[in-house]
């Protein structure tokens, strides 16, 4: 069973549309987060989310909308697409949001912007 | 903006090789440090977390070292093997008002030729 699994793994869309990536953890973890993996290779935070509630929102356009319906699944929505969204979107969780414990990680999306 | 750098960017040794690399961060600016193993096509892998000066952990051939009053810790690894080829990423927690948010390296690409 994958413990921490994102859908799709592949998205190729047109600039302008909106689309959405999954990712559900079954480790009963309380704490998930959403990495870009910018042009650099650089992981960067964008958002984290503690039992269904914000706690990180880093400087990220307002065209990227995170939801989490329950504390398994935090989904990423994202508005009119840009080509800078070009990139590799990276799900992970945590048990706490304290960062003693070690994040467990998707396969990553990879999104490609035509 | 905390800023965690990794060296060497790249590594190239040969099979039964020990090797070591290095994650700098700012020593005011501590409250936990992550070490990833990431494999080509695959997601990251926790080895580490540490967040005591003086810390030392290991697992199989791979260990670690933490001081955080110079801002530094090194990963080892004893013995290369081929399979021991990934990028090896760090990644600080701040504390304070990043609490709860992890900035990573760029990474270490580390590459054992049989």
């Amino acid at each position: 069973d994958t413990a921490v699994s994102q859908t799709p793994k592949y998205l190729v869309t047109q600039m302008g549309n909106d689309k959405s990536i999954k990712c559900e953890q079954n480790l009963g973890h309380d704490t998930m987060y959403w990495y870009k993996q910018d042009s650099k290779k650089f992981l960067k935070i964008m958002f984290s989310y503690n039992n269904k509630e914000l706690i990180i929102n880093e400087t990220v356009p307002n065209r990227f909308s995170p939801k989490s319906p329950d504390k398994a699944h935090l989904n990423l929505h994202i508005n009119s697409l840009e080509l800078g969204d070009s990139a590799v979107y990276f799900c992970a969780s945590s048990q706490e949001w304290t960062n003693n414990q070690p994040q467990h990680f998707g396969d990553g999306t990879r999104l490609s912007i035509l | 903006i905390l800023n965690v750098e990794q060296s060497p960017q790249s590594l190239h040794v040969q099979e039964g090789d020990s090797t070591n690399f290095t994650c700098s961060f700012p020593s005011s600016n501590f409250y936990a440090l992550h070490w990833y193993r990431w494999e080509t096509a695959k997601s990251p892998e926790a080895l580490f977390v540490m967040t005591l000066n003086g810390d030392e952990k290991k697992k199989g051939r791979i260990s670690a070292t933490l001081n955080t009053k110079e801002g530094y810790s090194y990963l080892y690894i004893k013995g290369s093997q081929p399979e021991d080829s990934a990028t090896y990423l760090c990644a600080v927690n701040a504390g304070g008002t990043s609490y709860g948010k992890l900035t990573f390296g760029q990474g270490t690409i580390l590459t054992v030729h049989p």
